[in-house]
């Protein structure tokens, strides 16, 4: 069980608006943490797409975009596209573990 | 172009040791905090230990005092000791730069993994 809770999975037509929410605790998101998110595509590593809250690393398209509310956060996909099926993993430091937590990761489907 | 190359992964007993390698290049390897990061299939993603440009290491609870991570700057290397490994460390493990924005840490760049296997 993760300490960030994630959806197991979302799906949407091409062109259709997903969210993937994030859910965490005081003592990371709402502790004033930053929310990081990741892609996996099949049989690849992990792939920085959103850092600190809403922030994309170069060449990331801007139809991906992150937000922040209180202990939770939300990754955002605006017309989605078949490429865009892959795992996302949201990521924040807990204060009480002390370590940088994961959440358990959403499966999107592009249908 | 960053570049993360892990090796040393492999089957073992439990109970036994095993030592992985990242082989860094495309960047001042000396700047940066570097982690290891794990996955099963099971739990999905698990930051397992990092360490600090100053040398200073971080360990989640489940490898605490049996994983010891270290790097050797002059030649651009990560390393992750395991010892007294569990079937539970079963994994492909990633080696991962991390940068910062306003004090807040983040991922940037992963290798391809490495498979360790443990075997009961």
């Amino acid at each position: 069980q993760s300490v960030l809770t994630q959806p197991p999975s979302v799906s949407g037509a091409p062109g259709q608006r997903v969210t993937i929410s994030c859910s965490g605790s005081s003592s990371n998101i709402g502790a004033g943490h930053g929310v990081n998110w990741y892609q996996q595509l099949p049989g690849t590593a992990p792939k920085l797409l959103i850092n600190v809250n809403n922030n994309r690393p170069s060449g990331v398209p801007d139809r991906f975009s992150g937000s922040k509310s209180g202990t939770s956060a939300s990754l955002a996909i605006t017309g989605l596209q078949a490429e865009d099926e892959a795992h996302y993993y949201c990521q924040s430091f807990d204060s009480s573990l002390s370590g940088w937590m994961f959440g358990g990761g959403t499966k999107v489907t592009v249908l | 172009e960053v570049q993360l190359v892990e090796s040393g992964g492999g089957l073992v007993q439990r109970g036994g040791s095993l030592r992985l390698s990242c082989a860094a290049s495309g960047f001042t390897f000396n700047k940066y905090a570097m982690h290891w990061v794990r996955q099963t299939t099971t739990k999905g993603l698990e930051w397992v230990s990092g360490i600090g440009v100053a040398g200073d290491t971080y360990y989640s609870v489940s490898v605490k005092g049996r994983f010891s991570i270290s790097r050797a700057n002059a030649k651009n290397s990560l390393y992750l000791q395991m010892n007294s490994l569990r079937a539970e460390d079963t994994a492909v493990y990633y080696c991962a730069r991390s940068d910062h924005d306003f004090g807040q840490y983040y991922f940037d760049s992963w290798g391809q993994g490495t498979l360790v296997t443990v075997s009961s």
